[in-house]
């Protein structure tokens, strides 16, 4: 099956900092990635779509410039959480579609646990 | 507006089958899928429909019925590694996944 892995698998950092989320897909080619965040209990939450050499489409009350997605080539998406906070800190989750095959299922990462102090 | 509706919290009884039903409202639809995710980890692919009727696959089972707006996953002979949240996920006419909130299952001996 597919495979996306994130690095790293959890970070803490300093209130004021920036913290980079890498997402790769190991052995197909995902043309579109997706990042969600997810507080404890609660339910996945979409942050953004991210297309292959496009800006990402960021969902409504996310800001795009605290969180700056780069989907610089077919296998891999970062996501820098900028001037991070303590209620930044949550389970950041990416996940990709590929281009063939079941192009619809996507495919999710093992999530990156972010915690600032 | 877009949205999935499935029960908060259900308990069930290990070696028994449970039924967790997902109710939908999408614009456009192309699928309905269905994770599984254990505390702390991210979601793991267990099912897709999109044409009415049940697909089963070992202990697990989906149903769909486009027309009521609605599908159930069926999990048989729970083991107690089955614990887990179980989210719903719709498929809009953007190809976009409308989360549930998720369906957190406790197994109990």
């Amino acid at each position: 099956g597919a495979v996306v892995s994130q690095h790293p698998s959890w970070v803490i950092c300093k209130s004021g900092t920036s913290v980079k989320i890498e997402c790769r897909s190991l052995d197909f080619q995902a043309t579109t990635m997706f990042w969600y965040r997810q507080f404890p209990k609660q339910s996945l939450m979409l942050m953004a779509t991210s297309n292959e050499g496009s800006k990402a489409t960021y969902e409504q009350g996310v800001e795009k410039d605290k969180f700056l997605i780069n989907h610089a080539s077919l296998t891999l998406s970062t996501l820098t959480v900028t001037s991070a906070h303590p209620e930044d800190s949550s389970f950041y989750i990416c996940s990709a579609r590929g281009t063939s095959g079941f192009s619809y299922e996507q495919y999710f990462g093992p999530g990156t646990r972010l915690t600032v102090t | 507006g877009q949205n999935i509706d499935q029960p908060t919290e259900m308990t069930a009884t290990e070696g028994a089958i449970v039924q967790i039903n997902c109710t939908y409202q999408t614009s456009g639809f192309n699928g309905l899928f269905w994770y599984q995710q254990h505390a702390g980890e991210a979601p793991t692919f267990l099912s897709y429909n999109v044409l009415d009727g049940l697909e089963e696959k070992g202990r697990f089972s989906s149903f769909l019925s486009r027309s009521k707006g609605y599908s159930y996953l069926l999990l048989k002979e729970l083991q107690m590694k089955d614990s887990a949240s179980y989210l719903c996920a719709g498929m809009d006419s953007n190809y976009q996944l409308i989360w549930g909130a998720g369906t957190k299952l406790i197994i109990k001996p």
